[in-house]
C-alpha cells in the first residue's frame, strides 16, 4: 500500500532534549516535505527537500534541522525542542517537485514540548 | 502562492450534494486549483486539482469558472464521512509548496 509513514504518533518531551521525528515513504517520490498545523494557523511548511541531498528552508525552519540521505526517509530534527514546537506535525511526498501532483501526507505526529 | 478565501463553515445533508465555494481572485495563469481535506486531526487528503477545465474523479467534481477567479468542489451524494474541512489552494506545481489557509469545515448531518 502506499503510504507515507511518520513515527511516533504521539510524543511528550521536555525543553532542550534532542528529538528525532521520522518520515518514511514507499513510493519513490522525489519531493519531501514537513509542516506544521497549529490552531487558527493552518499547516506551515517547515522543510521540504527536492530530492536526495537537496534540502531547503520552508516559511518556518527556525528550531527545526531535516536531512535526506535516502529518497525514502525524511527525518525532522529538534536539536533543543520549546513549548512554542507544541504542535501536530506532518510529513509528506510527491512524486516530483516539477510536476503538478497530488500530495501524500502521513497520519501526524502530536508532539507537546513541557 | 496566492491566498484563496472560502466560507468557514457549511452544512449538507446527507445524500445531497455538497457545493464548496473557493475565491482565488489573483490566481495567476500558471497556477492550479488544489483541493485537499482534513478528517478530523489526519494527515490531509488529495481530492483533485484543475488548470481551467472542469474535472472530476471518483470523489469529486472541481468546476473552475471562465475567468478562474473561483472554483467549486462538489461532492456528489454527501455521506457522514465527509464530515471534514475542506481546503482550496493555489500551486504552480514547482515545488510542490502547499499554502493552506483555514479552509471551510464541512459538515455532513443526517
Amino acid at each position: 500500500e502506499a503510504q507515507v509513514t511518520q513515527n511516533p504518533r504521539y510524543l511528550i518531551t521536555v525543553t532542550g532534549k534532542k528529538l528525532t521525528v521520522t518520515c518514511s515513504q514507499n513510493m519513490n517520490h522525489e519531493y519531501m516535505s514537513w509542516y506544521r498545523q497549529d490552531p487558527g494557523l493552518g499547516l506551515r511548511q517547515i522543510y521540504y527537500s527536492m530530492n536526495v541531498e537537496v534540502t531547503d528552508k520552508g516559511d518556518v525552519p527556525e528550531g527545526y534541522k531535516v536531512s535526506r540521505k535516502e529518497k525514502r526517509n525524511f527525518p525532522l530534527i529538534l536539536e533543543s525542542p520549546s513549548p512554542n514546537q507544541t504542535s501536530l506535525y506532518f510529513c509528506a511526498s510527491s512524486l516530483k517537485a516539477t510536476m503538478n501532483t497530488e500530495a501524500f501526507f502521513g497520519q501526524g505526529t502530536r508532539l507537546t514540548v513541557v | 502562492d496566492a491566498k484563496t478565501t472560502q466560507p468557514t463553515s457549511m452544512d449538507c445533508a446527507e445524500g445531497r450534494a455538497a457545493n464548496l465555494p473557493c475565491n482565488h481572485s489573483t490566481i495567476s495563469g500558471n497556477e492550479y486549483v488544489y483541493w485537499y481535506r482534513q478528517i478530523h486531526s489526519q494527515g490531509p487528503q488529495y481530492i483533485i486539482h484543475g488548470l481551467k477545465n472542469n474535472e472530476t474523479n471518483e470523489m469529486a467534481s472541481l468546476i473552475i469558472t471562465e475567468d478562474r477567479k473561483s472554483s467549486t468542489l462538489i461532492l456528489p451524494h454527501a455521506t457522514l464521512r465527509d464530515t471534514a474541512v475542506y481546503y482550496c489552494i493555489e500551486s504552480t506545481g514547482t515545488a510542490s509548496k502547499l499554502t493552506f489557509g483555514t479552509g471551510t469545515r464541512l459538515q455532513v448531518t443526517l
